[in-house]
């Protein structure tokens, strides 16, 4: 089994839905990561959990929002889809801060 | 601010030539450096990481980078390339007080038959 596992793989919502995106790991590892990643930009940081009380926003979390239920789930949300969010959504986890990073399969998410 | 900087957006090279991938960072300490690979339709593999001492280092598929501090460089190399390292090969940098790792653009490596 992946030590980062992401559900639903792929998913087609419509705009304006409400849509939860999932993440769970086997690391044990207390920092978790969701990253979006576009064509040509890279892998830029939605949210960042370093335990289950601290989460933080990171570079482009306008339009989302985070759980973290426990050590190992960190759940992303879109609280009503538009089609610019359209991306692959990547779950991450780490041992510590600036350590490497293990990622999950990935999420493609359309909104049409 | 921290940046990383991968000049190449695409590389093509022949099956069996080497390769080498260009990373630069900005950075005010030594950073911590890792390579990934990303093939079609999969998550990012760790490919290779840099924290401190010996300035080049290994990593897997016979994959190897060298740290240059005074270029802030981080370079990735291959003497001889397979078909099944096509894929997107992203540079990024770490640090123990900053939260994120920062991810370079990526730089898509084509292998020519």
């Amino acid at each position: 089994d992946a030590d980062v596992t992401q559900t639903p793989r792929n998913r087609i919502t419509k705009t304006g839905k409400r849509i939860m995106l999932e993440c769970s790991q086997t690391k044990g590892h207390d920092r978790m990561y969701w990253y979006r990643q576009d064509p040509g930009l890279g892998l830029r940081l939605i949210y960042y959990s370093f335990d289950v009380k601290d989460i933080n926003k990171g570079e482009i979390s306008d339009g989302y929002s985070v759980s973290r239920q426990a050590q190992a789930k960190f759940s992303l949300s879109l609280e009503s889809a538009i089609p610019n969010q359209t991306a692959l959504y990547f779950c991450a986890t780490s041992e510590r801060t600036g350590s490497e990073a293990f990622f999950g399969q990935g999420t493609r998410l359309t909104v049409v | 601010a921290q940046s990383v900087t991968q000049p190449d957006i695409h590389i093509t090279v022949s099956e069996g030539a080497s390769l080498e991938l260009r990373c630069n960072y900005s950075y005010g300490a030594t950073p911590y450096l890792f390579w990934y690979v990303q093939s079609p339709g999969q998550g990012l593999q760790l490919l290779l990481k840099y924290f401190s001492g010996d300035t080049l280092v290994q990593g897997i598929k016979g994959f190897e980078a060298e740290f240059k501090r005074s270029q802030s460089s981080f370079n990735l190399r291959k003497p001889s390339v397979h078909w099944s390292d096509a894929a997107e090969y992203f540079c990024a940098v770490g640090a123990g007080f900053i939260p994120k790792i920062i991810f370079g653009k990526g730089t898509r490596l084509h292998i020519l038959p």
